[in-house]
């Protein structure tokens, strides 16, 4: 696609429940980035995937946060049990090469 | 840690008056990106600047990287009703593969 589509772009659960957030990057791009956003906050790294190399997951919060991208191009972000303080927008990212990012409009998180 | 500050955290001016935004990172880099947002959903990349480089132009925009102090600026000049956003700084610091985000000025422009 043109853009960077992520889905769904609101989501409301169940604290305890399991949710999993979509993100379709441009294609041909071989970076994957996930990030979250806190209400007025900056972006919270989580996790990077580059091509075929092993994921860089230094910024998942805890072992509740997993994801896979599957054949190189589209990434799911899971979290199990999810709580209240997961509550965020949850961004992703494509790119080509170490130059800008093109984000997509983001999954709002709401846990209650 | 946070790589990146920018300063200030809002700002509010009147429409066609200059808007400056300043940045502070930590540690080397290679490049420096700043992104704006609108409506807290998704980044929209303004402009790069590489750590070789003192100042780089787009349209109404003009950055500025000082290497030496680790900080950058963001100028908008003639502002808009639509600048109104948040602007983000980010850095790969260290040569991580990952961009890090400050967190953000708030701007407004008054008409």
């Amino acid at each position: 696609g043109a853009g960077v589509s992520q889905s769904p772009s609101n989501k409301v659960t169940e604290k305890g429940k399991d949710v999993e957030l979509r993100c379709d990057p441009i294609s041909g791009h071989t970076a994957l980035y996930w990030y979250r956003q806190s209400l007025g906050q900056g972006l919270e790294f989580l996790i990077y995937f580059q091509g075929n190399s092993a994921p860089d997951k230094s910024g998942l919060p805890s072992d509740r946060f997993s994801a896979e991208r599957t054949g190189g191009s589209v990434s799911t972000l899971t979290i199990q049990r999810t709580q209240q303080e997961d509550s965020a927008v949850y961004l992703c990212a494509s790119s080509l090469d170490a130059g800008g990012y093109t984000f997509g409009s983001g999954t709002r998180l709401t846990v209650v | 840690s946070q790589q990146g500050e920018e300063d200030p955290q809002a700002l509010s001016i009147q429409e066609g008056e200059n808007a400056t935004m300043n940045c502070s990172y930590k540690t080397s880099i290679n490049n420096l990106q700043w992104y704006r947002q609108n409506s807290g959903r998704g980044l929209v990349h303004l402009i790069l600047i590489r750590s070789n480089e003192r100042e780089k132009h787009s349209g109404r925009l003009r950055v500025t990287l000082d290497t030496s102090k680790k900080s950058s600026s963001l100028l908008i000049t003639a502002s808009r009703a639509a600048d109104t956003a948040s602007y983000f700084c980010a850095t790969d610091g260290q040569g991580a593969q990952k961009l890090v985000f400050g967190q953000g000025t708030r701007l407004t422009i008054n008409p």
